[in-house]
């Protein structure tokens, strides 16, 4: 596709059951992020994929949180037992070395 | 800890008049800086991005300083529109040694015929 996709673009759960959110990005585009944005406030980075080399986790808030990239392509966030204060819109982008190009996010809310 | 502070109030200018956002940072040393725009709903969009050796960059209406001695960025729109209206988004790396990035909070502009 021309840019990064998320999916899905909405998702309503429950407290306590566990979500993934997608992100197909860019082809060809070596790295790979996942940010966190909650109302009115500012991105706060996850997680950040480079080629094959280790993710950089430092930005994960809990051990609930984790995220995988298979092939160097597509990337997967899952949250388990989720909780409400995990309500945001979470966005993903990919960058071919320094800018970064971000998806439309996927609002999570958890009810 | 490494800080980025961009002004939390709104900037509310006249159409056709020049608008001057502000980054600051701490404890970074950083090898560039980029801004982004955000519109309500949507992803950040890329700007411009400016190198630790570059003092100016222009982009069309667009204009970023870089003092990495004072460790602030100003982000200047000339002839603003209303078209400008968006919240602008300073970013850093988070190390030297990857492509991850921080970014601040942004600041809301919102430019009125």
């Amino acid at each position: 596709g021309a840019g990064v996709s998320q999916s899905p673009s909405n998702k309503v759960t429950e407290k306590g059951k566990d979500v993934e959110l997608r992100c197909d990005p860019i082809s060809g585009h070596t790295a790979l992020y996942w940010y966190r944005q909650s109302l009115g406030q500012g991105l706060e980075f996850l997680i950040y994929f480079q080629g094959n080399s280790a993710p950089d986790k430092s930005g994960l808030p809990s051990d609930r949180f984790s995220a995988e990239r298979t092939g160097g392509s597509v990337s997967t966030l899952t949250i388990q037992r989720t909780q409400q204060e995990d309500s945001a819109v979470y966005l993903c982008a990919s960058s071919p070395r320094d800018e970064a190009f971000f998806g439309q996010g996927t609002r999570l809310t958890v009810v | 800890s490494q800080k980025i502070e961009q002004n939390s109030e709104a900037l509310n200018i006249q159409e056709g008049k020049t608008a001057t956002l502000t980054c600051n940072y701490t404890n970074y040393s950083p090898a560039y800086l980029q801004w982004y725009r955000q519109d309500p709903g949507r992803g950040p969009v890329f700007l411009l991005l400016i190198r630790e050796n570059e003092k100016e960059k222009r982009k069309e209406r667009l204009k970023v300083t870089f003092d990495t001695t004072l460790k602030q960025s100003l982000f200047h729109i000339t002839a603003s529109q209303p078209a400008d209206s968006a919240t602008y988004l300073c970013a850093l790396p988070l190390s030297n040694s990857g492509y991850a990035l921080n970014f601040g909070k942004g600041t809301s502009l919102l430019v009125t015929p």
